[in-house]
């Protein structure tokens, strides 16, 4: 296990709600990453936060959001549900170098996941 | 664009044959390539690759990186049961620590 923990494991949601999902990142890491799997495919990256900013950001429209908390935990906020959000959630924990691209240096540690439905 | 592509999809072998997964990529400025195995969920991590024909082992997986080529392999030797997974591969590149995914080997290994 690699002490990167996500919640909840699994969730149904229907067309036009908003979902929140939770992740706390390995300790002593800094940096967490948010990744879509669709089913068949490998992991997309949504974006990342470091430090409690955002730093980087994939092709996801605005509806997807985040923050993260001082103690480095981070959540992954999905409004106006899509059936195509329908996917495992992933996050990735890792540690970041000030002034340089995060999670570089250092392989990134996923969690379990969160297997979102959308009906 | 950055890509990743890997090959063969899918894959059937019996236990004790030797396998090869190939992945390719086309990124700006890379940086490394990563190898993951993801059984149920979590991938977990293998290789992090970032010097051209340096292999890497660890126990009966073993991979190696080809920057001319821009492609990598892993080889799994004396294949088990429990190595029946999708293997990812990843590529960073120096702007950014995101990981950019080939869509994944599926390997079934029967005994």
């Amino acid at each position: 296990e690699t002490g990167v923990t996500q919640s909840p494991t699994h969730l149904i949601k229907t067309r036009g709600q908003q979902v929140t999902l939770r992740c706390s990142s390995q300790s002593g890491h800094n940096t967490v990453s948010w990744y879509q799997q669709a089913l068949g495919q490998g992991p997309q990256f949504i974006f990342q936060y470091y430090r409690e900013e955002e730093n980087g950001r994939g092709n996801f429209p605005p509806r997807f959001s985040g923050l993260q908390f001082p103690n480095y935990s981070s959540e992954l906020n999905v409004n106006a549900l899509e059936l195509d959000d329908s996917a495992l959630y992933l996050c990735a924990s890792s540690l970041g170098i000030a002034g340089g691209p995060m999670g570089l240096y250092n392989e990134q540690f996923f969690g379990p996941g969160t297997r979102l439905t959308v009906l | 664009e950055d890509k990743v592509v890997q090959s063969p999809l899918s894959l059937v072998v019996h236990e004790g044959d030797t396998v090869t997964l190939n992945c390719s990529y086309e990124v700006t400025n890379f940086r490394s390539l990563l190898w993951y195995k993801q059984e149920k969920k979590a991938p977990t991590f293998l290789f992090m690759l970032t010097s051209s024909g340096i292999e890497k082992k660890s126990g009966r997986l073993s991979s190696i990186l080809d920057k001319k080529e821009l492609s990598s392999i892993l080889n799994i030797t004396a294949t088990q049961t429990g190595d029946s997974a999708i293997y990812l591969c990843a590529v960073t590149s120096s702007n950014t620590g995101k990981l950019i995914f080939g869509q994944g080997t599926t390997l079934q290994v029967k005994p």
